[in-house]
């Protein structure tokens, strides 16, 4: 599975869009992009992903550049919630195991 | 609500001691995982099963064991336990099919003394 390289801390006023930007230039054409969130205590929580369109849900937008060697999640009106680690992933669609690197650890400043 | 659950959220054992941690997931998942937590290290995969009684060696299996005799339970073992299993171990379910979405239990902070 491809590498991805993130920034290790952002931060983000509260009520600001959060823009989480990921690295992927090894991506293969069978691969998802995956985002993760760690809240301090918890378990990881599954955000969103996307092969190379671009997604929203309830939690977050996924930009993936028209290349897929990059992609952007996007946390609409930050709160203070949503201070935590998140994990960029990229895999394939075979049923393997998720490889967590390190994450960009986000802080929601008041 | 899906829910997986780690038996216990706090352990402190003893060098030399056996140690099994529990996980038990009610969402009917094939996949079961076990990772560790350590910081500045990230999440590591340790033991991963996608069906009762199959078991795959994930990253760092050394000093581990697993066994998954119902589909519903995925047991961590620690034959003997030493200082350096001293983690945050969080297991976590998916669908066989797309494996797509991760749940994850609230983890179980091991600490051996």
């Amino acid at each position: 599975d491809a590498k991805t390289t993130q920034p290790p801390s952002m931060d983000c006023a509260e009520g600001r869009a959060a823009n989480l930007p990921c690295n992927h230039s090894t991506i293969s054409g069978n691969e998802y992009v995956y985002w993760y969130r760690q809240i301090h205590s918890q378990g990881p929580q599954y955000i969103i992903h996307g092969l190379k369109n671009n997604e929203t849900n309830e939690m977050a937008s996924l930009i993936i550049t028209e290349d897929r060697k990059s992609s952007t999640l996007i946390l609409p009106h930050a709160t203070l919630r949503d201070t935590a680690v998140y994990y960029c992933i990229v895999r394939n669609s075979g049923n393997t195991p998720l490889v967590f690197g390190k994450g960009t650890r986000l802080s929601v400043i008041a | 609500d899906v829910k997986v659950t780690q038996s216990s959220r706090y352990l402190v054992k003893r060098t030399g001691e056996k140690v099994f941690l529990e996980c038990v997931q009610d969402m009917d998942h094939e996949n079961m995982f076990w990772y560790r937590q350590d910081p500045g290290l990230g999440l590591r995969l340790i033991y991963f099963s996608y069906d009762v009684k199959m078991k795959e060696k994930g990253d760092i299996p050394e000093g581990y064991s697993v066994s998954r005799e119902k589909k519903e339970r995925f047991s961590l073992i620690l034959e003997s336990a030493s200082t350096n299993q001293t983690s945050m171990y969080l297991c976590a379910s998916s669908l066989f099919q797309t494996n797509e979405k991760l749940f994850f239990g609230s983890g179980t902070q091991l600490s051996v003394l």
